[in-house]
């Protein structure tokens, strides 16, 4: 079944940078953009960004533009997020999610990754 | 770009319909007919529920639909039951590649 298997849990003091994997399986990974997505606590998903699979070409949205670099390693179906200049509030569970060109079909979710950033 | 504004809550007796507005502008709902809902249970990942205005994925219920008017889009959920209350939101195409969610609606079930 279509899955994607996201990284453990991270604990950062305000400044660091920290690197998500989000690990695909059961589908062809270069047919499927994968998009990140946070969601501090008690609060709604905010959109990240986006990757293509297949040349690697990618859009961050205006929020996190040149602070978020987001890659991939095509042997391993395995998308990269990383995020620099973490500060408190960037604390939130980070979420890799499939979707399809031009559908706006969010689904599946990756079980999501933790990120506290503390002092 | 701000969220989708949605309201915080609504709340239904089992077996009433309830609906859930998520209101945009002429940037995203307004022109892009690619509007999704998801449905989020406590400590749990979202789920998808309609896509694409009013398409439901396999295995969703049909009392779920969707429709959108304007800058506006809406999910119904009809015959309301326990196992519906949870947290909603919507996500709209923002164009140039850009997607943007709504801040989010807790249904409750009386």
């Amino acid at each position: 079944q279509v899955q994607l298997v996201q990284s453990g849990a991270e604990v950062k003091k305000p400044g660091a940078s920290v690197t998500l994997s989000c690990k695909a399986s059961g589908y062809t990974f270069t047919s499927w953009y994968i998009h990140w997505v946070r969601q501090a606590p008690g609060q709604g998903p905010e959109w990240m960004g986006v990757l293509n699979p297949t040349g690697g070409a990618t859009t961050y949205s205006q929020n996190f533009q040149g602070r978020v670099t987001m890659t991939r390693d095509t042997s391993t179906s395995t998308v990269y997020m990383e995020m620099n200049s973490l500060k408190v509030d960037d604390t939130a569970v980070y979420y890799c999610v499939r979707v399809g060109a031009s559908t706006g079909r969010f689904d599946p979710w990756g079980q999501g990754t933790l990120v506290t950033v503390s002092s | 770009q701000s969220a989708l504004t949605q309201p915080a809550s609504v709340s239904g007796s089992p077996g009433q319909s309830i609906t859930i507005s998520c209101t945009g502008t002429s940037n995203d709902i307004g022109i892009y007919n690619l509007v999704s809902w998801y449905q989020q249970c406590p400590g749990k990942a979202p789920k998808l529920i309609i896509y694409e205005g009013n398409t439901r994925p396999s295995g969703v219920s049909s009392r779920f639909s969707g429709s959108r008017s304007g800058y506006t889009a809406s999910l119904t959920i009809s015959g309301l039951q326990a196992e519906d209350e949870a947290n909603y939101y919507c996500c709209s195409y923002a164009g140039s590649d850009t997607w943007i969610f709504g801040g989010g609606t807790k249904l409750t079930v009386l």
